[in-house]
C-alpha cells in the first residue's frame, strides 16, 4: 500500500521563490527518497535520506527527516522554471521485496 | 549505457486482447519492478523481482503476469485487457539494499484499454 503522501498535492510560485513540499509515512523506514517527474516523463531520483540521517543537502535541495514524526520535507531554494514538475517520496516497505512505496506527489508549478 | 528501455510508447487494446509490455536494462540491476500510475492515485507496484526466476505480486498484481529469464529483461503481459488496466506503465530497476532501493524509471507506455 502507499505508505508516503505528500503535502500539499499542488504548489505554484514564482521563479526565485522557495518551494517546500512535505511528505508523511505511516511505517519504521530505513531510509527516504524524492523523485521528480516531468510531464509525460518517468521519474528521476533525486535524493535519498537514511533514517538515521536529519538533513541532507544536493545542490539547491534540501531534505530533512524526522523519524520521531514519520515526515520529510523537501525544499528547493531559488526555484526556475525547469523545477516545474510533480515531486514523490518514496519508502522502502517491509512487505514488497526491493520496490520502493510512493506517495501522490505533489505538483509543484515555477512561473517566471 | 541506455538504462531502462521500455516497449512500446503507446498502445491502444480491445476489451479482451491481450499483450506484453516490454522492459530491459543494461545496469546489471538485480531488481525489477512494475508500477501503474494513474491521475490521483500515485504510482502503485503490480509485480517485482528480486532477480533471475524470481518474482512476486505487488499491491495490484491482478490481471497482469510477470516472468524474469533473465537478469536483464522483465516483461509485464496482460492477460484479458480491461479497461480499468489503462493507466500509464513504469518500469524500474535498483540495485537493491546497499544502494537503498534508489530506482531508476524507464520512460513509460500509455495504455488505452478501450
Amino acid at each position: 500500500s502507499q505508505q508516503g503522501e505528500e503535502d500539499p498535492q499542488a504548489l505554484s510560485i514564482q521563479e526565485g521563490e522557495n518551494a517546500t513540499m512535505n511528505c508523511s509515512y505511516k511505517t519504521s523506514i530505513n531510509n527516504l527518497q524524492w523523485y521528480r517527474q516531468n510531464s509525460g516523463r518517468g521519474l528521476v531520483h533525486l535524493i535519498l535520506i537514511r533514517s538515521n540521517e536529519r538533513e541532507k543537502h544536493s545542490g539547491r535541495l534540501r531534505v530533512t527527516l524526522d523519524t520521531s514524526k514519520k515526515s520529510s520535507s523537501l525544499l528547493i531554494t531559488a526555484s526556475r522554471a525547469a523545477d516545474t514538475a510533480s515531486y514523490f517520496c518514496a519508502t522502502d516497505g517491509s512487505n514488497s521485496g526491493y520496490a520502493l512505496n510512493f506517495g501522490k506527489g505533489t505538483s509543484l508549478l515555477v512561473t517566471p | 549505457n541506455a538504462g531502462v528501455t521500455q516497449t512500446p510508447k503507446f498502445q491502444v487494446l480491445k476489451t479482451g486482447q491481450s499483450m506484453t509490455l516490454q522492459c530491459a536494462q543494461d545496469m546489471n540491476h538485480e531488481y525489477m519492478s512494475w508500477y501503474r500510475q494513474d491521475p490521483g492515485m500515485g504510482l502503485r507496484l503490480i509485480h517485482y523481482s528480486v532477480g533471475a526466476g524470481i518474482t512476486d505480486q505487488g499491491e495490484v498484481p491482478n490481471g497482469y503476469n510477470v516472468s524474469r529469464s533473465t537478469t536483464e529483461d522483465f516483461p509485464l503481459r496482460l492477460l484479458s485487457a480491461a479497461p480499468s488496466q489503462t493507466s500509464v506503465y513504469f518500469c524500474a530497476s535498483s540495485q537493491g539494499l546497499a544502494a537503498g532501493r534508489t530506482q531508476y524509471f524507464g520512460p513509460g507506455t500509455r495504455l488505452l484499454v478501450l
